[in-house]
């Protein structure tokens, strides 16, 4: 198993532009869930999903946009990126099993935003 | 708010020195997991803690959840070099969603 991969691992892009950030999992996980991570902020809740259809909003959601039409693909999207997003951004997915599972996350992509 | 507040954010000790990171929230938990994150890296899980008063080793690192569960803690013993990196404490909720505290930051020095 491949786990959770995110590409690409880099990415500079100037202010306004747009772009999609790839996260697929191979585990059969239900749980899907985007961060961004910044210097001593920790990990905050970008946007997360229950399954396949289903999304919803977590702690920083402003400026960006998710689907998820397969269990496997969790797409984050940029509309039109701001220097505030300068960052880097962690996909995880884990399992509906018990109440509270570990979180598997892929390697990241560092994206900075001219 | 829905974090968890960790302490300190960094610490330095050389190679043999113990270290400890706590993690504090002013609500109760229903559980508390603790993640590791290399320079450069991914967090990687750890352990989960849920019972009130609960304690975990492995190996060299100890896990604690206090007995009002509003509070947690990861000790190692007798650091290492491959101990360095961030730790982080995150409060799990349903449907998957990690409410990370801001990490502890641990530099060994040899």
């Amino acid at each position: 198993n491949a786990g959770v991969t995110q590409t690409p691992k880099f990415q500079v892009l100037k202010t306004g532009q747009s772009m999609t950030l790839q996260c697929a999992q191979d585990m059969n996980h239900e749980y899907m869930s985007w961060y961004r991570q910044d210097p001593g902020m920790g990990l905050r809740l970008i946007h997360y999903s229950v399954g396949a259809g289903i999304t919803d909003q977590g702690e920083v959601p402003n400026g960006y946009n998710v689907s998820r039409s397969t269990t496997e693909d969790f797409p984050l999207r940029l509309l039109s990126a701001a220097p505030s997003q300068t960052s880097v951004y962690f996909c995880a997915s884990s399992s509906r099993g018990e109440l509270y599972n570990e979180q598997f996350f892929g390697p990241g992509t560092r994206l900075t935003v001219l | 708010g829905q974090q968890v507040m960790q302490i300190p954010q960094y610490q330095h000790v050389q190679e043999g020195e113990d270290f400890t990171t706590y993690c504090n929230s002013s609500t109760t938990l229903s559980n508390i997991q603790w993640y590791k994150q290399r320079p450069g890296g991914h967090p990687v899980f750890l352990i989960q803690l849920v019972k009130s008063g609960e304690v975990k080793k492995q190996k060299r690192l100890t896990f604690q959840f206090g007995e009002a569960k509003k509070n947690s803690s990861l000790h190692i013993t007798a650091t290492q070099t491959t101990d360095v990196g961030t730790y982080f404490c995150a409060r799990g909720s349903t449907l998957g969603r990690l409410y990370f505290g801001r990490g502890t930051q641990l530099t060994v020095w040899p």
